[in-house]
């Protein structure tokens, strides 16, 4: 089956720097790649996705870029603000079925 | 629309006792996940079915644990008996294939404790 690895588990940056976070997939068949952004004691909620014909995706302060030879996908989050501290978590999956995800990333945007 | 339901949003139980956590996905979705998370583990998927039928069972750890989706609005997730390692935050989270998104969307969880 399908092994994603996340790093970094946590990642302290200062309001208005940048924050990356890398992902790795096992499985080549992987085609959607979707990014969850969970706050403490909240439910994981989508933020970003990207598919495998795509190489990059913005949406304002966030964007996705995928290599599919390397198979590996990052998160990056421009300008941060103190409400972008979450865990956010990668996940893969062929054509919506299983949804395999990271370990986390657990991100502290100090003021 | 309300998003996925779940009940109960927490639930602490002895060891031994039988639990049953329920969930109601979003209307018109035809996908259903039953994810646990743990800070060990992070989100493990523990079953999905699609279309009401079970696709993949493969992550539910042990015969101790069930789930059945008797129709399109109405899940549960079975443990019995429950053990101390089974606490967790339960997530069931819905999606609707048959759309140009499979975009998950969670539920806001049930935290079980067994003492």
């Amino acid at each position: 089956g399908e092994n994603v690895e996340q790093h970094p588990s946590t990642l302290s940056v200062q309001e208005g720097d940048s924050a990356v976070i890398k992902c790795t997939y096992s499985d080549s068949a992987s085609n959607y790649f979707p990014w969850y952004k969970q706050e403490l004691g909240k439910r994981p909620q989508l933020i970003i996705d990207i598919r495998s014909n795509v190489g990059e995706k913005k949406d304002q302060r966030i964007a996705v870029t995928l290599n599919k030879t390397a198979k590996h996908f990052s998160l990056h989050i421009t300008e941060t603000q103190p409400e972008d501290s979450a865990v956010y978590f990668c996940a893969a999956s062929y054509n919506f079925n299983k949804f395999y995800f990271g370990s986390g990333t657990k991100l502290n945007v100090k003021p | 629309d309300a998003g996925v339901i779940q009940s109960p949003r927490h639930e602490v139980t002895e060891m031994g006792q039988e639990v049953t956590l329920r969930c109601k996905p979003i209307s018109g979705h035809n996908s259903l996940f039953w994810y646990r998370q743990t800070m060990m583990r992070g989100l493990e998927l523990l079953i999905y079915f699609n279309n009401n039928v079970p696709i993949d069972d493969s992550g539910m750890p042990e015969d101790r644990f069930s789930a059945k989706m008797p129709n399109a609005s109405f899940s549960t997730l079975k443990i019995q008996p429950s053990e101390p390692r089974d606490s967790a935050v339960y997530f069931c989270a819905s999606s609707s294939r048959g759309r140009s998104t499979g975009e998950l969307f969670f539920g806001e969880g049930s935290r079980l404790t067994v003492l």
